[in-house]
């Protein structure tokens, strides 16, 4: 079956320029993740939604981030006047129910240029 | 807030040598513990999980698992690896929900990197 997709897969953008990420979870997923995972910090938990709210947006770096989730199924996660420390991969995951198991997408490489 | 270590961040081994990466975590309660692979130009993919019972792990591959309390360890294994092993492992953990769930995020170690020669 599908897994969880994001676009894009590549993004390139001048630095204080605003970027939107898109994640589509597995279809009946309730619980969505975004992490990112850059070469000094490893992967970090961003934000976590479990329908349409977000419990737990403990990860968020700063107020320039910012997502959120409609219908209880795609999520943007957007970048206002991004840095070049933002450039990193973005991942999505999404968990169905009880389940402590998390599916993970392709991820969006994010470049700031 | 729970933390992971992961004591090797590179590794290269032979093909058909035995295989143990370590990871450690730090939380005060009851954890979910995972391990996943990353391999060149793909996503994440779950290798094994332990969220309860009998403490040894197998997952996919031929990897398994030890979750030892009094260490808070969680170590790989492969008892004999191949050239298609080479790719990055994450130990991961998130904090056991007893009413079912792992609602938090994963906190993940920073990885390492195994490569295996032919």
């Amino acid at each position: 079956g599908a897994g969880v997709s994001q676009s894009p897969s590549n993004k390139v953008t001048e630095k204080g320029k605003d970027v939107e990420l898109r994640c589509d979870p597995i279809s009946g997923h309730t619980a969505l993740y975004w992490y990112r995972q850059s070469l000094g910090q490893g992967l970090e938990f961003l934000i976590y939604f479990q329908g349409n709210s977000a419990p737990d947006k403990s990860g968020l770096p700063s107020d320039r981030f910012s997502a959120e989730r409609t219908g209880g199924s795609v999520s943007t996660l957007t970048i206002q006047r991004t840095q070049q420390e933002d450039s990193a991969v973005y991942l999505c995951a999404s968990r169905q129910g009880l389940s402590n198991e998390q599916f993970f997408g392709p991820g969006t490489r994010l470049t700031v240029l | 807030a729970q933390s992971v270590s992961q004591h090797n961040h590179h590794v290269i081994l032979s093909e058909a040598a035995s295989l143990e990466l370590g990871c450690n975590y730090s939380y005060g309660g009851t954890v979910n513990l995972f391990w996943y692979v990353q391999y060149p130009g793909q996503h994440l993919q779950l290798l094994l999980k332990y969220f309860s019972g009998d403490p040894l792990v197998k997952g996919i591959k031929g990897f398994e698992a030890e979750f030892i309390k009094s260490k808070f360890s969680f170590n790989l294994r492969k008892p004999s690896v191949q050239w298609s092993d080479t790719a990055e492992y994450f130990c991961a953990v998130n904090p056991y929900m007893y009413s079912g769930g792992g609602a938090d995020g994963l906190t993940f170690g920073k990885g390492t990197h195994l490569i295996i020669q032919p």
